[in-house]
């Protein structure tokens, strides 16, 4: 079975701040790596997703995101946030025809 | 592109009542999956249906949930009976067949257990 381990449930950060979730997940085979966003009021949207090849993603907004085979770990980055970026943030892993396994969740507060 | 649909958005029962939530997925999307959500987590996959058919529903408690998917298109998801810690928002997500990493998700509907 799969899982996802968030690091960090509620993080506050300023304006221009430089931003790193931690993500790591555990399966024993190959998987599909993905940070899902949610902003207030609105549906989850996929913010970046890595299924092979280079292990750097980039997403939408900024975003990029590191496979480190090795360390099990997806951990999203962004090197200056805006307050726009204040939202809840999934790490998810998709080993095989399974259907998605989310963490818990990371709550970011961008302060104005 | 029109998104994955969801009704209602807002539901309120109280316990033992039984409640139906419908899901309208992506046109062309075969497949499609119902998640739960309970505050503070993250989303855990229930029932997935590839057409009309089931995936996987290995987390789907199957003495009070059950979910259908007739004609391959739209989807049910019913509850009965509701119980208090069925409390959440159930999220309906798609994906194509040729694409089924990336799911899209629907707003979800969000069931308040009184």
């Amino acid at each position: 079975a799969q899982s996802v381990s968030q690091h960090n449930h509620h993080v506050i950060l300023s304006e221009a701040a430089s931003l790193e979730l931690g993500c790591n997940y555990s399966y024993g085979g190959t998987v599909n790596l993905f940070w899902y966003v949610q902003y207030p009021g609105q549906h989850l949207q996929l913010l970046l997703k890595y299924f092979s090849g280079d292990p750097l993603v980039k997403g939408i907004k900024g975003f990029e995101a590191e496979f480190i085979k090795s360390k099990f770990s997806f951990n999203l980055r962004k090197p200056s946030v805006q307050w726009s970026d204040t939202a809840e943030y999934f790490c998810a892993v998709r080993g095989g025809a399974d259907g998605l396994t989310f963490g818990k969740g990371t709550h970011l507060i961008i302060q104005p | 592109e029109a998104g994955v649909a969801q009704s209602p958005r807002y539901k309120i029962i109280e316990k033992r009542q039984s409640v139906a939530f419908w899901c309208n997925p992506i046109s062309g999307h075969a497949t499609l999956y119902w998640y739960q959500q309970i505050l503070g987590q993250g989303p855990k996959l229930l029932i997935q249906f590839q057409n009309n058919g089931v995936v996987d529903d290995s987390q789907l408690p199957k003495d009070r949930f059950s979910a259908e998917r007739l004609k391959g298109v739209d989807s049910t998801l019913k509850i009965q009976p509701a119980k208090l810690e069925d409390s959440a928002v159930y999220l309906c997500a798609s994906s194509s067949w040729d694409s089924q990493e990336t799911q899209y998700f629907g707003p979800g509907t969000r069931l308040l257990v009184l």
